[in-house]
C-alpha cells in the first residue's frame, strides 16, 4: 500500500458536463500518473506529473487536463464528458528509493459517462 | 519507441499445473521490465520487477521471470497453479531514465479446479 487514494470510486454523470477525479498519496513522491483502463487495451497513460505544476501529455491525453497544486494531490479534468471516458480511471506514484521506477497505484475510480 | 506485446489475452490451465504467461518486449536500450496483477474490481499489484541485475527475478506469490535479451522476453512462471492465481497480468516495459511506463494488453488467467 503506498497510501493512495481516489474519489470518488464510483461516478455516473450525462455527457456534456465537467468531471474531476481526485487523487491524493501521503508520502510525497514526485511522479504521479492518471491511466485508464480498457478491455483490449490494458493500461494507457493519460497525463502525469513530475512535481507541483510541472504536468506531461500521455498516449490518450486528448479531452483531458490535469493539475498539480500540491504535492499530495493530483487531480484529472474531463472538461466535457463523452462516452468514448466511460472507464476506469486508476492513479499511481513512481517510487522514489534507488532506481527501480516501479510504479504503485491505487484502487481505481469507475466512470460512466451516459 | 519502447513496447510490450502479451502472447494470449486469455490464458487457462488446470490447478497444480504450471503456469506460462508470455511477454515479448521492444526497447532500443536495456530496459526495466515489471509483471503486474489485477484482481477483480482492485488496482494492479506489483508481481516482480526486473532492472539490470540477476536475469532470472523471484516476486511474490510464487511467480517468477526470466529476462532473456537475445529471445527480448520475460515471461513469467509459477510451477504449481492455485485457485487464487485467478487473476489479469500485465507486462509493462520501461526505458531507464524515461518517466513512463508502457503496458501490454493484459492476459486473463483462469485456473480449471
Amino acid at each position: 500500500d503506498a497510501g493512495i487514494t481516489q474519489s470518488p470510486r464510483h461516478k455516473v454523470t450525462e455527457t456534456g458536463t465537467p468531471v474531476t477525479l481526485r487523487c491524493h498519496q501521503t508520502e510525497n513522491h514526485r511522479y504521479m500518473y492518471w491511466y485508464r483502463q480498457d478491455p483490449g487495451h490494458g493500461l494507457r497513460l493519460i497525463h502525469y506529473s513530475y512535481g507541483v505544476k510541472d504536468t506531461d501529455k500521455g498516449e490518450v491525453s486528448d479531452g483531458y487536463s490535469v493539475s498539480r497544486s500540491k504535492t499530495e494531490d493530483f487531480l484529472l479534468t474531463l472538461e466535457s464528458a463523452t462516452s468514448s471516458q466511460t472507464s476506469v480511471y486508476f492513479c499511481a506514484i513512481r517510487a522514489d528509493r534507488g532506481s527501480s521506477y516501479e510504479q504503485y497505484f491505487g484502487p481505481g475510480t469507475r466512470l460512466t459517462v451516459t | 519507441a519502447q513496447s510490450v506485446t502479451q502472447l494470449g489475452s486469455h490464458v487457462s490451465v488446470s490447478e497444480g499445473a504450471l503456469v506460462l504467461l508470455r511477454c515479448n518486449y521492444s526497447s532500443s536500450v536495456p530496459p526495466y521490465l515489471f509483471w503486474y496483477v489485477q484482481y477483480p474490481n482492485q488496482g494492479l499489484q506489483l508481481l516482480l520487477k526486473y532492472t539490470s541485475a540477476a536475469t532470472l527475478v523471484k516476486g511474490i506469490n510464487g511467480f517468477e521471470a526470466e529476462f532473456k535479451k537475445s529471445e527480448t522476453s520475460f515471461h513469467l512462471t509459477k510451477p504449481s497453479a492455485h485457485m487464487s492465481d485467478a487473476a489479469e497480468y500485465f507486462c509493462a516495459v520501461m526505458i531507464g531514465g524515461n518517466e513512463k511506463l508502457t503496458f501490454g494488453t493484459g492476459t486473463r488467467l483462469t485456473i480449471i479446479p
